[in-house]
């Protein structure tokens, strides 16, 4: 059973905000929203987490709904070496013993456009 | 300070032959673990490890055995290479309090 839902592909214009959608509408109490994205097949990157408040760092914020059941990733100015896939994860916390069993979906193909 | 390492980067292997893909990471994390990656998929998990001695399966372990003898080291060992497991192989690690994991640059192997 896929945890996450997106969308395969989206285009940004270089400069503008991307906004990268994630369902994850069982996600459930101790679980966290991560986000890692892979550029051209190198490995992937860790880009930020979150349980239910908005996040935000050095590379992107992360908007979680108050339900839980969907998030946004958004890049705020995004360039050229931001085009890569984009993965939403739901895993438990880190204490779990499963926590770093990441389930990756296919993820949302990103092409920010000059 | 390196991160985490893969070797060899690329290999082509003939069905019936056996390797060992290499991983190392030199941030002391407890946590490593196995990916492959499938043309136009998302990784999937082999094997992984929470620490030195300890080893467990993940997803798609048949076909593939890891052993932990130091924090650093976590090699991945194909028994006998078969075609379905022409794939990109990324390895990855994790500290005890960091929920970042930090990836290799990734393994392409051929099997023909």
């Amino acid at each position: 059973d896929a945890k996450t839902t997106q969308p395969p592909s989206m285009d940004c214009a270089e400069g503008r905000a991307a906004n990268l959608p994630c369902n994850h509408s069982t996600i459930s109490g101790n679980e966290y929203v991560y986000w890692y994205r892979q550029i051209h097949s190198q490995g992937p990157q860790y880009i930020i987490h979150g349980l239910k408040n908005n996040e935000t760092n050095e590379m992107a914020s992360l908007i979680i709904t108050e339900d839980r059941k969907s998030s946004t990733l958004i890049l705020p100015h995004a360039t050229l070496r931001d085009t890569a896939v984009y993965y939403c994860i739901v895993s438990p916390h880190i204490s779990s013993g499963s926590a770093r069993q990441l389930t990756f979906g296919s993820g949302t193909q990103l092409t920010v456009l000059p | 300070n390196a991160g985490v390492t893969q070797t060899p980067k690329f290999q082509v292997l003939k069905t019936g032959q056996s390797m060992t893909l290499q991983c190392a990471q030199d941030m002391n994390h407890e946590y490593m673990s196995w990916y492959r990656q499938d043309p136009g998929m998302g990784l999937r998990l082999i094997h992984y490890s929470v620490g030195a001695g300890i080893t467990d399966q993940g997803e798609v372990p048949n076909g593939y055995n890891v052993s932990r003898s130091t924090t650093e080291d976590f090699p991945l060992r194909l028994l006998s290479a078969a075609p379905s497991q022409t794939s990109v192989y990324f390895c990855a690690s994790g500290g005890q309090i960091n929920y970042e994991q930090y990836f290799g640059p990734g393994t392409r192997l051929t099997v023909t």
